[in-house]
């Protein structure tokens, strides 16, 4: 079955380091994303891709980056990591022909 | 832009009884997409249902259904026959279908808590 997989699925990583969460999916999706999910303000856009070579920015991008080098995977680097990027990373990806986007398992990230 | 509003930070009910989450939202796109997620506490979101802005029909999924009010602007959840395993976050979701195609904005969610 095809699928989106997340990680690590947990890191706990001090501020200033760089940090990478991977996301990898096989359903052969154009679309990727990347959202945060904070209590208190639901799920914020990061950033998303339509496709190879493209990335573009979302609500909250400050701090992050993207790269899309193939259309199974959308790698979101923090180049320095800050406290205020403690959160739950979610992943997703879709099709334009569907109505659905599916979602990855989370990483939960802390800084300190 | 476009924005989702719920409400309901929580809400209760009990086993057997059916439940609204209310969502309305804000766009000045004319197609678009309503989505309902759930998030047990294990932290996965979960997609339940889906409604176009063009459908002629409420969405209905098992025991979910969509109560969309065009005119209102408003999107809610109906669980039917309420499960302990319905306790979770739910999130209402949009994405406008012509500009910005295919992210998703999202709620801040209501907690559901299901009792015996």
């Amino acid at each position: 079955d095809a699928e989106i997989t997340q990680s690590p699925r947990h890191k706990i990583t001090e501020t200033g380091r760089q940090v990478t969460l991977a996301c990898h999916q096989t359903w052969n999706h154009n679309n990727m994303f990347w959202y945060r999910q904070d209590l208190g303000h639901g799920l914020r856009l990061i950033h998303y891709s339509y496709g190879v070579h493209d990335t573009n920015k979302g609500e909250v991008s400050d701090g992050y980056s993207v790269s899309r080098s193939n259309t199974e995977d959308l790698p979101l680097t923090l180049e320095s990591a800050a406290s205020s990027q403690t959160s739950v990373y979610f992943c997703a990806s879709s099709d334009n022909r569907r109505n659905t986007i599916y979602f990855g398992e989370g990483s939960w990230l802390t800084v300190v | 832009a476009q924005k989702i509003t719920q409400t309901q930070p929580g809400m209760f009910v009990q086993e057997k009884e059916a439940v609204t989450l209310d969502c309305t939202y804000d766009t000045s796109d004319p197609s678009y997409g309503l989505f309902w997620y759930k998030q047990p506490s294990s932290g996965e979101m979960i997609f339940l249902i889906y409604q176009g802005s063009y459908d002629q029909q409420n969405a209905t999924e098992g025991r979910y259904s969509l109560n969309f009010q065009k005119a209102r602007k408003s999107a809610n959840l109906v669980i039917s026959a309420s499960q302990l395993g319905d306790s979770a976050m739910y999130f209402c979701a949009m994405r406008n279908l012509n500009s910005g195609y295919s992210t998703l904005t999202f709620g801040k969610g209501t907690m559901l808590l299901v009792s015996p």
